[in-house]
């Protein structure tokens, strides 16, 4: 099945930081999401990013099908951006796969 | 605002007993939903696939006779975790893709239940 690897498992910043977030998997996809996930479990949807390249504030995602990668960015860190940021995308069996999640922590 | 809800969000139970967890689309017909289950510190598991109308698929290592899985309707999907252990003890949470398959999933806000 579609494998899909996220890297760095850990990250610790200082506030104001900038970070980027790898997911690479191993086969062509249709639909990969990025996903925070926060301290009390709740999951928030990024970006639905198939490819291309999205912008939400200080967040943004690139995409590249080609290639199999995708990556998320943060800039001007903040504490609240803490928690596990997890990459998610469709296999062939129309299964919901995660990634094995980057644990983030910004320090004040 | 949140398009899946899933209640309860916190549950403590006795062992040998039985807990429901519902998992409900509120502004979208989603006739597939998907179960996942997260140990600390790791990724979320997917423990099966709700099918409305149909059994559920669960994926190898899932007992079937232990969590138990029904759609019975194109917006509510119930995981029913049956005489229940303290290895149970876990959390739990459901999606759904808005759209059909491929389209954006959202997630509930989980239940995090603990066996006693």
């Amino acid at each position: 099945g579609i494998q899909v690897e996220q890297s760095p498992p850990d990250l610790i910043l200082q506030e104001g930081a900038n970070s980027t977030l790898r997911c690479n998997f191993s086969d062509s996809v249709n639909n990969l999401q990025w996903f925070h996930q926060n301290p009390w479990g709740q999951l928030i949807n990024l970006f639905y990013i198939p490819s291309g390249t999205k912008q939400n504030g200080r967040l943004s995602a690139t995409t590249v099908a080609t290639e199999r990668y995708s990556l998320l960015y943060i800039s001007s860190s903040q504490t609240t951006d803490s928690g596990v940021y997890f990459c998610a995308l469709y296999s062939s069996a129309s299964k919901i796969i995660f990634g094995s999640g980057t644990r983030l922590s910004i320090r004040p | 605002g949140a398009v899946v809800s899933q209640h309860p969000s916190w549950v403590i139970c006795k062992s040998g007993t039985s807990v429901k967890i519902e998992c409900r689309s509120l502004d979208f017909q989603a006739t597939t939903m998907f179960w996942y289950r997260q140990f600390p510190k790791q990724s979320l598991m997917l423990m099966a696939t709700s099918n409305e109308g149909s059994k559920a698929t669960y994926e190898q290592g899932v007992e079937k006779d232990k969590f138990l899985i029904n759609h019975a309707s194109l917006t509510l999907s119930t995981l029913t975790v049956t005489s229940a252990h303290p290895e149970d003890s876990s959390f739990y949470i459901c999606s759904a893709p808005r759209g059909g398959a491929g389209n954006t999933i959202y997630f509930g806000e989980g239940s995090w239940l603990t066996v006693v």
